[in-house]
């Protein structure tokens, strides 16, 4: 099965941008790479998902390497609301005949120090 | 609400007891999703539908836990003669396409004693 990896925990001060990494190197070629993140007591919030190319919306930008293998989901300036659990996420589609199982990484929990 | 609605909220069963959780994805979404989250920990995958079809069923835990779709719209995840390790936050999220953003429910909190 493939699977993410990320940092258990990271720590970022506010105002300033933040670099979440995660690693897939197993990751198929129509894969795609999910960003949640789950703030205490609540359920997963969507954050940004892409393919092959860079994106970006309004919460937050997805690099994605050119071979894929890993991302980073980057916050240009945390807020202490952005504390929270982040998970990367890969949805496998079904030209892997495994199409829509939810493989979730560890999370990495972000800390954000005013 | 145009959200995912999850019921019950909170749910107290004792050992033994069946219980049954209920999904309401939002309209007209076709993929709906099942995971589980333990106390502390991370989210563990139980299952998704395409439609009513559940082309993989391998997250389920054990024999005790089912789950149907009817109508391409709700979900009900059915808990046989519950244990206390069953005791977990049960998420539900539906997308309107395979690949799409995952819209997620509150969650329904089991608690077996």
């Amino acid at each position: 099965d493939a699977k993410t990896t990320q940092p258990n925990s990271m720590e970022s001060n506010e105002e300033e941008p933040v670099h979440l990494p995660c690693n897939h190197s197993t990751i198929s070629g129509t894969d795609y790479i999910h960003w949640y993140r789950q703030l205490p007591s609540q359920g997963p919030e969507y954050v940004i998902h892409g393919l092959t190319s860079n994106v970006n919306n309004r919460m937050a930008s997805l690099a994605i390497a050119e071979d894929r293998k890993s991302s980073t989901l980057i916050l240009h300036r945390a807020t202490l609301r952005d504390a929270a659990v982040y998970y990367c996420i890969l949805i496998l589609t079904e030209a892997d005949n495994q199409g829509g199982k939810l493989i979730f990484g560890q999370g990495t929990e972000l800390s954000v120090k005013p | 609400g145009a959200g995912v609605s999850q019921s019950p909220s909170n749910k107290v069963t004792e050992k033994g007891k069946d219980v049954e959780l209920r999904c309401d994805p939002i309209s007209g979404h076709t993929a709906l999703y099942w995971y589980r989250q333990s106390l502390g920990q991370g989210l563990e995958f139980l299952i998704y539908f395409q439609g009513n079809s559940a082309p993989d069923k391998s997250g389920l835990p054990s024999d005790r836990f089912s789950a149907e779709r009817t109508g391409g719209s709700v979900s009900t995840l059915t808990i046989q003669r519950t244990q206390q390790e069953d005791s977990a936050v049960y998420l539900c999220a539906s997308s309107p396409e395979l690949t799409g953003e995952l819209f997620f429910g509150e969650g329904s909190r089991l608690t077996v004693l």
